[in-house]
This record gives structure tokens, C-alpha cells and sequence, in this order.
């Protein structure tokens, strides 16, 4: 399975830009970069995902690197309820399409 | 409405009970996953159906037993409880198209907190 390196865990005041790292250097070129959040005591939810573009939706933007070997997440403006536990996820094809979840970072936002 | 729900929402048993956690999704997805996730917050995919056919079976004792009775529901029974099947179990859908699976987003449901005593 691809890999991905995430910081265990991450702070931000309230209300500023939050900017999450991943990175994925045996990226290939069918991975997609998938990310995930898990909130307290709830499921994973989607945030987005890319291929080589950068990418924006109303949650967050994902910034890739032009080499695919890194990825940044960034919410643009923190509130309390993005506090979870964000994982950066490669799937691709040939046996990697499975959402496979590693350690994620934890963000705590304080108020 | 709740687009993937779950029921119970928390199962406490006795060990070497057999217990039911039931899945249903109204997003009218086509494929459908259970997930563990341990104490140590790892989160594990178990299995896939998609279009009621089992896809994916990661090694999972077969005391787990998925049922898929329509899309719309995946059941998960488990026989024979251990102290280590203590978890959160989550049910997840997605609508995989063309069977292409990297690029579909999946949908979790709310877990079922499982405590075998």
C-alpha cells in the first residue's frame, strides 16, 4: 500500500488558516490523494480529494505539489467544530482502491 | 433524514453471545463497507459488497458473518463474541462508478460501539 506521513497532531486559534501536511513520497501516478476527518465520537467524513490539481470545495482547498510527492490541506478559516483527527489517503488502482486509514493528525483549535 | 444509519447505536454482551449490528443507507448507493476500529482508534475496512456481491474480505474471522439482503442494507452478525471484538464497528455506501473505487467518496454512518464483558 502507498504511504503517507502525517504530524500526530496539530494546533490552530480559531477563526485563522490551518494548513495540514502529508506526505507521500512512493506516491504513483493512479493515486489519488483522498482526505478524511473524523470528528468525536462520530464516523470519517469526506473533505476532498486531488490527482495533480489543486483543488477547493466548500470545506477546504488541497494544494498538491507540483512533483505529487507532499500535499497540504487547508481550511481557510478554523472554527471549534473542525477539531477531528484528519487523514491524508492515497487509492489508486492495481490493488490499492481500498480506503486504507493510518494514524491521521489530530487538530485541536483553540478558541 | 440520515443518509447511512446503524443500529444499536452501543451493544453491551456477555462473551460467546451472538450479536446483529444492522446497516442501511438511503443515498441509493451501490456498494457498502464495514469498518473496525480499535481502542487504539485504528480504523480497519472488514468488507465491501457492491450490488449485494461480496468484494472485499480483509482476514476476518469467520465468526463475521456480512449479509447484504438488498443494496440498501449491510448486516454485520457475529458469532461466538470475544473480549477483542470490543470496537467501534462503522458502516460506510458509496456509488462506485463504472467500477472505479479510488475515486469514489464514502459515507460513514454513526458506529456501533460494541462491549463484550
Amino acid at each position: 500500500d502507498a504511504k503517507t506521513t502525517q504530524p500526530n497532531s496539530m494546533e490552530s486559534n480559531e477563526e485563522e488558516p490551518v494548513h495540514l501536511p502529508c506526505n507521500h513520497s512512493t506516491i504513483s501516478g493512479t493515486d489519488y490523494i483522498h482526505w478524511y476527518r473524523q470528528l468525536p465520537s462520530q464516523g470519517p467524513e469526506y473533505v476532498i480529494h486531488g490527482l495533480t490539481s489543486n483543488v477547493n470545495n466548500r470545506m477546504a482547498s488541497l494544494a498538491i505539489a507540483e512533483d505529487r510527492k507532499s500535499s497540504t490541506l487547508i481550511l481557510h478559516r478554523a472554527t471549534l467544530r473542525d477539531a477531528a483527527v484528519y487523514y491524508c489517503i492515497l487509492r489508486g488502482g492495481f490493488g490499492n482502491e481500498k480506503l486504507t486509514f493510518g494514524t491521521g493528525t489530530r487538530l485541536t483549535i483553540i478558541p | 433524514d440520515t443518509a447511512v444509519s446503524q443500529t444499536p447505536k452501543y451493544l453491551v454482551t456477555q462473551m460467546g453471545n451472538d450479536k446483529s449490528i444492522k446497516c442501511e443507507q438511503n443515498l441509493g448507493h451501490d456498494t457498502m463497507y464495514w469498518y473496525k476500529q480499535d481502542s487504539k482508534k485504528f480504523l480497519k475496512i472488514m468488507f465491501s459488497y457492491n450490488n449485494k456481491e461480496l468484494i472485499i474480505n480483509e482476514t476476518v474471522p469467520n465468526r463475521f458473518s456480512p449479509k447484504s439482503p438488498d443494496k440498501a442494507h449491510l448486516n454485520l452478525h457475529i458469532n461466538s463474541l470475544e473480549l477483542g471484538d470490543s470496537a467501534v464497528y462503522f458502516c460506510a455506501s458509496s456509488q462506485v462508478a463504472g467500477g472505479v473505487f479510488y475515486q469514489e467518496t464514502q459515507y460513514f454512518g454513526p458506529g456501533t460501539r460494541l462491549l463484550v464483558l
